[in-house]
C-alpha cells in the first residue's frame, strides 16, 4: 500500500530557531513531491514542489530536500518565526494510471516566543 | 482574486438528510478534487476531475457523489449522511496534472461537517 510516512508528530521549538521534518514514502511510481503549510482551521497553502530529477528546492526561508534513491524528503526551517506555527504536510503525486494525490499525515509545529 | 470557495463554511445536519457543498474556483483550472480531513489520518482524497464531465474515484468515495458540468464547478453531493462523514472537507483545484510537477494544487478555506 503507497504511504507517506511523517515525523516528528509534533514539534516545539523557540522562535529564531531552525528545524527540519521528515518524509519518507513508498509510493512508487513517483512523479512529484510537495510540501505544504495548513493553518489551524485553513486549507493548505503549497511551499515547494519537487520532480523526481530535483534534490532541492526553496522558498524563503523553506528548503525542501528530496532523495529519490532512498525515498526520504525533509523540509528544512530556517529562522522560525511565531508564524510558522502549523502543520507541515508531505504530498506525493504518483501518475500510476490514474492522478492521485497521497498525504502524510503532517508535522504539528509550535514556535514560542 | 484568484480563489477556490466553498460554501457553507460550517453545517449542522442530521442523519439521512441529504445535503450539497459547493465549490467554485475562477482559475480556469482544469484539474478540481475533493478532500476530507480527519484526525490522525491527514487529507484522503474523495473524488476528483479532470476536465468537465470527466470525474474519478480517489480513496474513499463512498457515500458522496459528485458532478462537474462546468469547469469552474465542483459540488460534493451527500444523499444520505451518516455520522462517519463529520469531518472537515477540502475542495482544490489546479491547472492542469500533467506529472510533470510543477502545477500548484489551491485549497479552499474547507467546510466544517457534522452529522448527527
Amino acid at each position: 500500500k503507497n504511504q507517506v510516512e511523517q515525523s516528528p508528530q509534533s514539534l516545539i521549538i523557540l522562535e529564531g530557531k531552525n528545524c527540519t521534518l521528515q518524509c519518507n514514502y513508498t509510493v512508487s511510481p513517483f512523479s512529484n513531491l510537495r510540501w505544504y503549510k495548513q493553518d489551524t482551521g485553513r486549507g493548505p497553502v503549497s511551499l515547494t514542489i519537487m520532480t523526481f530529477s530535483e534534490n532541492t528546492k526553496s522558498n524563503g526561508r523553506y528548503t525542501a530536500t528530496l532523495d529519490a534513491d532512498t525515498k526520504q524528503s525533509s523540509l528544512h526551517i530556517t529562522a522560525s518565526q511565531l508564524s510558522d506555527s502549523a502543520s507541515y504536510i508531505c504530498v506525493v503525486n504518483s501518475p500510476s494510471g490514474t492522478y492521485k494525490y497521497i498525504f502524510g499525515t503532517g508535522t504539528r509545529l509550535k514556535v514560542l516566543a | 482574486e484568484a480563489q477556490v470557495t466553498q460554501n457553507p463554511r460550517y453545517l449542522i445536519t442530521v442523519t439521512g438528510k441529504k445535503l450539497t457543498v459547493t465549490c467554485s474556483q475562477n482559475m480556469n483550472h482544469e484539474y478540481m478534487s475533493w478532500y476530507r480531513q480527519d484526525p490522525g489520518l491527514g487529507l484522503r482524497q474523495i473524488y476528483y476531475s479532470m476536465n468537465v464531465e470527466v470525474t474519478d474515484k480517489g480513496d474513499v468515495p463512498e457515500g458522496y457523489k459528485v458532478s462537474r458540468k462546468e469547469k469552474r464547478n465542483f459540488p460534493l453531493i451527500l444523499e444520505s449522511p451518516s455520522p462517519n462523514q463529520t469531518s472537515l472537507y477540502f475542495c482544490a483545484s489546479s491547472p492542469d496534472l500533467s506529472g510533470a510537477g510543477t502545477d500548484t494544487q489551491y485549497f479552499g478555506p474547507g467546510t466544517r461537517l457534522t452529522v448527527l
